[in-house]
């Protein structure tokens, strides 16, 4: 069974620019999380989607936003881009919410 | 958010027994324990959970306290494949009682010696 995948591996952007992120879950999950991975905070969780609706938000602004579609993969979209956007963004998936998660490699993005 | 402690690095010499500790103290009776590990350049991996009785798998064992304020993951024989930043979560259900989200701590460095 194909693991969790995520487009594009390595992003670079200038500030003010905005950025999606793909996330193919694996075959039968229904959920979707996405975290960010920084030096100095560590994993912080985004929002989490399941049945393409949100179902559980962090504390991140509304220039963070996410969406899922019908076959469960999700994007996340970051809208004009700050410095400190720098991180590892990660994606996990799981069969429903609550059951153990699935991480994917996540995408690099480097804002400049 | 419930919250964890856990320590900033562990050693260990490969072969050997490793014993992760965590502290909850404020986990709610909903709260399940989680463990998941992230090797360099890797995402995270699950590694066990449990909610009150110790639990077993073929990756490691997980002992909860009586009182669930703390818990402590084994890895019975280490490996250097074990080196990783090991993240002991709480995981919380939100208020609708429906879902629920994993808060990620600093976590502990596990470095093994060959």
């Amino acid at each position: 069974k194909a693991g969790v995948t995520q487009t594009p591996r390595y992003l670079i952007k200038t500030r003010g620019q905005q950025v999606t992120l793909s996330c193919s879950p694996i075959s039968g999950h229904r959920s979707v999380s996405w975290y960010q991975q920084t030096p100095g905070q560590g994993l912080q969780f985004l929002f989490e989607y399941f049945s393409e609706t949100q179902r559980n938000k962090g504390n991140f602004p509304g220039r963070f936003s996410g969406r899922q579609f019908s076959n469960s993969r999700s994007e996340m979209n970051v809208s004009t881009l700050e410095l400190g956007d720098s991180a590892l963004y990660l994606c996990a998936s799981s069969l429903v919410s609550g059951t153990n998660k699935f991480f994917g490699p996540g995408t690099r993005l480097t804002v400049l | 958010d419930a919250k964890t402690t856990q320590p900033n690095s562990m050693e260990s010499n490969e072969e050997e027994p490793v014993h992760l500790p965590c502290n909850h103290s404020t986990i709610s009776g909903t709260d399940y324990i989680h463990w998941y590990r992230q090797l360099p350049s890797q995402g995270p991996e699950y590694v066990i959970h449990g909610l009150t009785s110790n639990v077993n798998n073929r990756m490691a064992s997980l002992a909860i306290a009586e009182d669930r304020k703390s818990s402590t993951l084994i890895l019975h024989r280490a490996t250097l494949r074990d080196a990783a930043v090991y993240y002991c979560i709480l995981q919380t259900r939100n208020s609708g009682g429906s879902n629920y989200k994993l808060t990620f701590g600093k976590g502990t460095l596990l470095t093994v010696n060959p």
